[in-house]
């Protein structure tokens, strides 16, 4: 069956660096990505998107990578800020209009000062 | 406008109690679902409704039941509560169910079944 994961389940990076946080997938059918962050106590919130006939997205500090070839696609945070401490979630929308959203497990990003 | 909101935001229930979670949104939006979210998992779809009217299942729809008469509510009801529920509960609405149009996320209804 379709299936979303994410490959590292927690990442810590050092505020002011680059973090990456990767995600795979196994639809090679879907057509639209999303990363979503979820605040402690809090509903997850839009970061970026991404169609599949894009292979990069660039937003605020966030840039998405999304490489069909081998079903994956990343999350890439720009001078990392204890702000961005949550936890990350890619979902992926099928090649149906029914709205449905495949989430992957989460990566939880912590930030040391 | 406020958004999606969910009531309550936390609930105890009994095993075999029912209980209906609330949720609402004034964005006039077509689309909205409900997903369950346990602990180092991510969501999963529970059901979701494309427009008052019409609803269908999603990926883990046993125990619940939705109806949505109006545009503006969809909940979520347990018939007969069981501990595996217990859980904690997002309702999402969007403009539509098209890929590009952004899913905004209630607050959460933390639910414990004893």
């Amino acid at each position: 069956g379709e299936s979303v994961g994410l490959h590292l389940p927690t990442l810590s990076v050092q505020e002011g660096d680059n973090s990456i946080i990767n995600c795979a997938y196994s639809n090679s059918a879907s057509d639209y990505f999303i990363w979503y962050k979820q605040e402690s106590g809090k509903g997850p919130q839009f970061i970026i998107d991404i169609r599949s006939n894009m292979d990069k997205r660039q937003g605020q500090r966030v840039t998405v990578l999304l490489n069909k070839t081998v079903k994956h696609l990343s999350l890439q945070i720009a001078a990392t800020q204890p702000g961005d401490s949550a936890v990350y979630f890619c979902a992926e929308k099928g090649s149906s209009n029914t709205g449905k959203l495949i989430f992957g497990q989460g990566t939880t990003l912590q930030v040391k000062p | 406008n406020a958004g999606v909101t969910q009531t309550p935001k936390f609930q105890v229930l009994k095993t075999g109690q029912s209980m209906t979670l609330q949720c609402a949104q004034d964005m006039n939006h077509e689309y909205m679902s409900w997903y369950r979210q346990d602990p180092g998992m991510g969501l999963r779809l529970i059901h979701y409704s494309v427009g008052a009217g019409i609803t269908d299942q999603g990926e883990v729809p046993n125990g619940y039941n939705v109806s949505r008469s109006t545009t503006e509510d969809f909940p979520l009801r347990l018939l007969s509560a069981a501990p595996s529920q217990t859980s904690v509960y997002f309702c999402a609405s969007s403009y539509s169910g098209l890929a590009g149009i952004e899913q905004y996320f209630g607050p959460g209804t933390r639910l414990t079944v004893t």
